[in-house]
């Protein structure tokens, strides 16, 4: 069981919204910043946001990061069949002194 | 442009030492500003961080696997290793290094992975 929690799965409809939720406890979100990752099938994981809501240069602005206590979200907008994949929410966790992932979520664009 | 190569057995048997390289190029593993990471994906599951070397001496390890897994630097070869012993079919994985910011600030840590190997299977079996 992964330290943080998100959904397994959701899906949405080409051209909407979607936001996958990422909750965690004090030691990591709540006093450490969020990092969110793509992993496309078959592929290495891939950098989409840090700092909780900063873009890496190359990553589209449909994609946005936010935080709220011990929890986060990554929201999608104008979804694309290109944006199928597992997502990942990572954080330090001060009590481990270490990283920890949360279980992924796999968005389908129906 | 920087680039991660994993490299190493494809196959191990149960109880043995799981021994892997990442080369690193494009950059220097030297350069104080980042460290570098291993972090495994078994079959069909999630990510799973195992441990990060800072300039081939700080070491940091996921306490699930601190007991079995040194992590270690050659700045010579701008090479770091993943060594992980008695190792048993639940370690039979993809394994990634990447280069790994860690960010120290008053509001607390950010960190992150910003450049990854293409990943490589292990496979733990007699």
């Amino acid at each position: 069981q992964s330290v943080l929690a998100q959904p397994p799965s959701v899906s949405e409809a080409p051209r909407q919204r979607v936001t996958i939720s990422c909750s965690g406890s004090s030691s990591n979100i709540g006093n450490n910043a969020v990092t969110w990752y793509q992993q496309l099938p078959g592929k290495a994981p891939k950098l989409l946001l840090y700092y909780d809501d900063l873009l890496p240069s190359g990553v589209s602005d449909r994609f946005s990061g936010s935080k709220s206590g011990t929890s986060a979200s990554l929201g999608i907008t104008t979804l694309q069949s290109e944006d199928e994949a597992v997502y990942y929410c990572a954080a330090w966790d001060d009590s481990l002194n270490g990283v920890v992932f949360g279980g992924g979520t796999n968005l389908a664009v129906l | 442009q920087l680039q991660l190569q994993e490299s190493g057995p494809g196959l191990v048997k149960p109880s043995e030492t799981l021994s892997l390289t990442c080369t690193v190029s494009g950059g220097s593993i030297s350069n104080n500003s980042y460290y570098w990471g291993w972090i495994r994906q078994p079959p069909g599951k999630g990510l799973e961080w195992i441990g990060t070397i800072f300039y081939s001496e700080n070491t940091y390890y996921n306490p699930s696997l601190k007991t079995r897994v040194t992590i270690s630097g050659d700045t010579s070869k701008n090479q770091f290793f993943l060594n992980l012993n008695s190792v048993t079919a639940a370690d039979t994985a993809v394994y990634y290094c990447a280069r790994h910011a860690v960010i120290s600030m008053i509001r607390g840590v950010s960190n992150w992975f910003d450049t990854w190997g293409q990943g490589t299977l292990v496979t733990v079996s007699s």
